[in-house]
């Protein structure tokens, strides 16, 4: 049975980085085609696809983040990890990571963490 | 960029009725088409993936079809419980991943 769970603060301040923990069970981020991905959604809008780590440590991003946002993953510890930089109040949303088969779909996701940025 | 356009952004029907879903994408993304369903206060939940094949457990009254830019999800016949958001999702070389902005298919 594969499960996904996230974790980290709930409330971050403008200008901090926001560090997300995704514990997993049920399957192994070194077998082949694996992914495990990070979507956030604001508050009543639609879904949006932050990062995703493959088996191989492969990386990809979304364009219009990449440039502060981090994933990182620990195969021992079954976690993919999400940094994002410079948090602003436009970010607060709720970020989910869910497992992948070759970045195709998502088939199992975390039940999501609501992340707040204010001051 | 590839830029996926979901429509209508909602659809109002009742139990019984057929529900038609439309995502189309800004250029060719295959047969690399999912579709999620998403309930309120809950995670999306995976319906189709690789534009037609339905995901474990999901009901037969879910469909999907199309290929390169246009797509379709079908409810056969709705029941109470698929009153929801859903959502269509492209996997290509670049960017990776990037969703639709969503359908809201309530009830009339």
């Amino acid at each position: 049975q594969i499960t996904l769970k996230e974790s980290g603060p709930t409330l971050v301040k403008p200008t901090q980085t926001l560090t997300l923990t995704c514990t997993f069970s049920g399957f192994s981020l070194s077998t082949s085609g694996v992914g495990v991905g990070w979507i956030r959604q604001p508050p009543g809008k639609a879904l949006e696809w932050l990062a995703l780590i493959y088996w191989d440590d492969d990386k990809r991003y979304s364009p219009s983040l990449k440039s502060r946002l981090t994933i990182t993953k620990d195969t021992s510890k079954n976690q993919v990890v999400l940094t994002m930089t410079n948090m602003d109040p436009v970010d607060t949303a709720t970020y989910y990571c869910a497992h992948s088969v070759y970045a195709k779909f998502f088939d199992y996701w975390g039940q999501g963490t609501l992340v707040t940025v204010s001051s | 960029e590839i830029v996926l356009t979901q429509s209508p952004a909602t659809l109002s029907l009742s139990p019984g009725e057929r529900a038609t879903l439309s995502c189309r994408a800004s250029q060719s993304v295959s047969s690399y088409l999912a579709w999620y369903q998403q309930k309120p206060g809950q995670a999306p939940r995976l319906l189709i993936y690789d534009a037609s094949n339905r995901a474990t457990g999901i009901p037969a009254r879910f469909s999907g079809s199309g290929s390169g830019t246009d797509f379709t999800l079908t409810i056969s016949s709705l029941e109470p419980e698929d009153f929801a958001v859903y959502y269509c999702q492209q996997r290509s070389n670049w960017p990776l991943i990037t969703f639709g902005q969503g359908t809201r298919l309530e009830i009339k």
